[in-house]
Parts: structure tokens; sequence; C-alpha cells
């Protein structure tokens, strides 16, 4: 149980492009979810957290016209990082929580923005 | 404010030695610590928590954590290395009832033949 996944799981786009990341709990409901982003060799920093239904909440220094979030339904939450840099180019991993005190993470997602 | 230390970003053991990484935390409340595994281009696995309960706790794959207040550490360790152990460690904190998760710089774990 307890199985999150992400799509796609690679992507490579064009610098100015919007790409898309979709986060979904398979087997559960999640009334949060979690997105963060990991550089190279660095941990995972986490970027915004999102409730269903209400709009997410974003970490200082995080740019939320940028990294737009949207948690429409208890399973299913989209990042969508706008106008895509090179400095864009990062591994995304959400994560998701079913109200309780553990996070289930999903697969990641390896962005390349060229 | 919540933080956490992970002594040393790589270690090295011989298989069927003593894994041991190390965390120690900080927090101004009760914390629940993790212990996640992540493989390569891969997400975050659960290894084990503490939330409250048992200060020994045991997790997938023979790991297991030791909740020590008086040194604020939750070092992870598990009495036999298989090379398939071979992966990056993250240990996370976050507060008692919360949901957000504050992690480690990680520790990656190299296990040799």
């Amino acid at each position: 149980g307890a199985v999150v996944s992400q799509h796609p799981s690679r992507v490579i786009c064009k610098s100015g492009t919007s790409v898309k990341i979709e986060c979904r709990s398979l087997d559960f409901q999640a009334t949060t979810m979690f997105w963060y982003r990991q550089f190279p060799k660095q941990s995972l920093m986490l970027m915004a957290t999102s409730n269903e239904g209400s709009k997410a909440t974003y970490e200082q220094g995080v740019e939320k016209d940028k990294f737009l979030i949207n948690h429409a339904s208890l399973t299913l939450s989209t990042l969508t990082v706008t106008s895509a840099h090179p400095e864009d180019s990062s591994f995304y991993i959400c994560s998701a929580g079913g109200g309780g005190d553990t996070q289930y993470f999903g697969p990641g997602t390896r962005l390349t923005v060229l | 404010a919540q933080s956490v230390t992970q002594l040393g970003s790589h270690v090295s053991v011989s298989e069927g030695a003593l894994v041991l990484l190390r965390c120690n935390y900080s927090s101004s409340v009760p914390p629940y610590l993790f212990w996640y595994v992540q493989y390569p281009n891969q997400g975050l696995q659960l290894l084990l928590k503490y939330t409250s309960a048992a200060t020994l706790v045991k997790g997938i794959n023979g790991f297991e954590a030791e909740f020590k207040k008086s040194e604020t550490s939750f070092h992870l360790t598990k009495p036999s290395a298989h090379m398939s152990d071979a992966a990056e460690y993250f240990c996370a904190v976050s507060k008692k009832g919360g949901n957000k998760l504050v992690f480690g710089a990680g520790t990656i774990l190299r296990v040799k033949s």
C-alpha cells in the first residue's frame, strides 16, 4: 500500500517552455502533498505544501508564480514549472501524506532544461 | 526551528560488517524522526520512524535506530551490511503531529565486497 506515482519520470524541454509534473497517490487519499527539489549530490529541499482544494503554501525563496501547484483532488497534485530555464534543471520529488505522520514519496522526475 | 546533521557524507563498509550512520537533530519541541533510503534516480523509501513510542525502532531490511534524547541522536544501524544496502540515506525530523519534514544532507553508503 501507500504508493505514489509521478509522471513523467524524465523530461527534457527548451528554455522558455512550461512543464507539468503529475503526482498521484494510487491507493490512498492524500490530504496533503509536498513538492521537493533535489540538486545533484544534495538533500531534498521542500518547495511547497499543498492541501486538497486550497492554495499551496510555498517555502521562503520559492517563486509561486514560477512553480504553480494545483491539488485539485485527493489523489492528484500537479507542479508546473513555467518559463523554464536551465537553472530549473533538477530532480523534482513529490510526497503524499494520508493525514498521519508519514510521507510517501514518488519516484521523482528528472527535469532538464536546454 | 528544526534541523538535522548527518555526520559523514560518505561511509564505506565491507560486506558483512556493521553499518552505522549518524544523525543528530535539533528541535525545540518533541520530534518525530525518520530514516529514508534513496537509490539512484529514485524517490525515497521509508526505512523506519520514531514517533514517541519505543525508543528502539526496527525498520525494513534489517535496519534499526535508537532515539536518544540526552544525545539528541537517532543513529541508524544494521548488524551485517549487504551489497544491496549501497544507497544514499537521509535522516529527517518533523514536529510531533506535524508533517513538514526537514532533511539532513544525506550519507552515501558504499559496501565493499
